[in-house]
């Protein structure tokens, strides 16, 4: 099995920089997924890190350190519609089923 | 298809009917995956096809709960004799060959 452990709730001002941090422990690493989850919607694909470093997508970069069981999403000028919630999940160690964390719900404000 | 279609949108439904909600993964994905969110909840694993085998039913909340592939495509997951904690979103997913996993915009159930 794994934990995967995320903030539960964090607010940033429009046009700020936010940063969603994720750890987790996992017997062995397919990679790990980010997604965005508006309310009443579908998660949305983000971003998959398999190897250690810094993957940047427009606004929105993921960063994975894999001896440290660490991963982070920033998000840089933040917009309201950035209001959602991210999910990090990762697969448990011989398989590619995402195990999903509980999400960090992310408030933009004026 | 363009993407993971899923039917019907909506389900109300009385406690202890049967229903079936069905999933169409995008075209050649041979990963398909079902979840489900309770409200304000995390995502809930239940099921993993690869093609028409499932070779992970663990996430199977209890034996009400099955789900068929058939031809590689199209799936159903079936609830028998629902019950009012039943209610949530079911989500399903696919995923080709390289991993990404891709969701459709649920079916939405609620048990009365």
């Amino acid at each position: 099995g794994q934990n995967i452990d995320q903030p539960t709730e964090m607010t940033a001002t429009e046009g700020a920089i936010v940063q969603i941090n994720c750890t987790y422990q996992t017997s062995g690493f397919n990679g790990l997924f980010w997604y965005q989850q508006h309310a009443g919607e579908a998660p949305t694909f983000l971003s998959y890190n398999v190897l250690d470093g810094l993957e940047e997508k427009g606004r929105f970069s993921s960063f994975l350190s894999r001896s440290k069981g660490y991963s982070y999403l920033l998000l840089k000028e933040l917009q309201m519609k950035d209001s959602a919630s991210y999910l990090c999940a990762v697969p448990p160690g011989g398989s590619y089923i995402p195990t999903f964390g509980r999400g960090t719900s992310l408030i933009v404000h004026p | 298809g363009a993407g993971v279609s899923q039917s019907p949108s909506n389900k109300v439904t009385e406690k202890g009917k049967d229903v079936e909600l069905r999933c169409d993964p995008i075209s050649g994905h041979t990963a398909l995956y079902w979840y489900r969110q309770s409200l304000g909840q995390g995502l809930e694993f239940l099921i993993y096809f690869q093609g028409n085998s499932a070779p992970d039913k663990s996430g199977l909340p209890s034996d009400r709960f099955s789900a068929e592939r058939t031809g590689g495509s199209v799936s159903t997951l079936t609830i028998q004799r629902t019950q009012q904690e039943d209610s949530a979103v079911y989500l399903c997913a696919s995923s080709g060959v390289e991993n990404t996993i891709y969701f459709g915009e649920g079916s939405w159930l609620t048990v009365v």
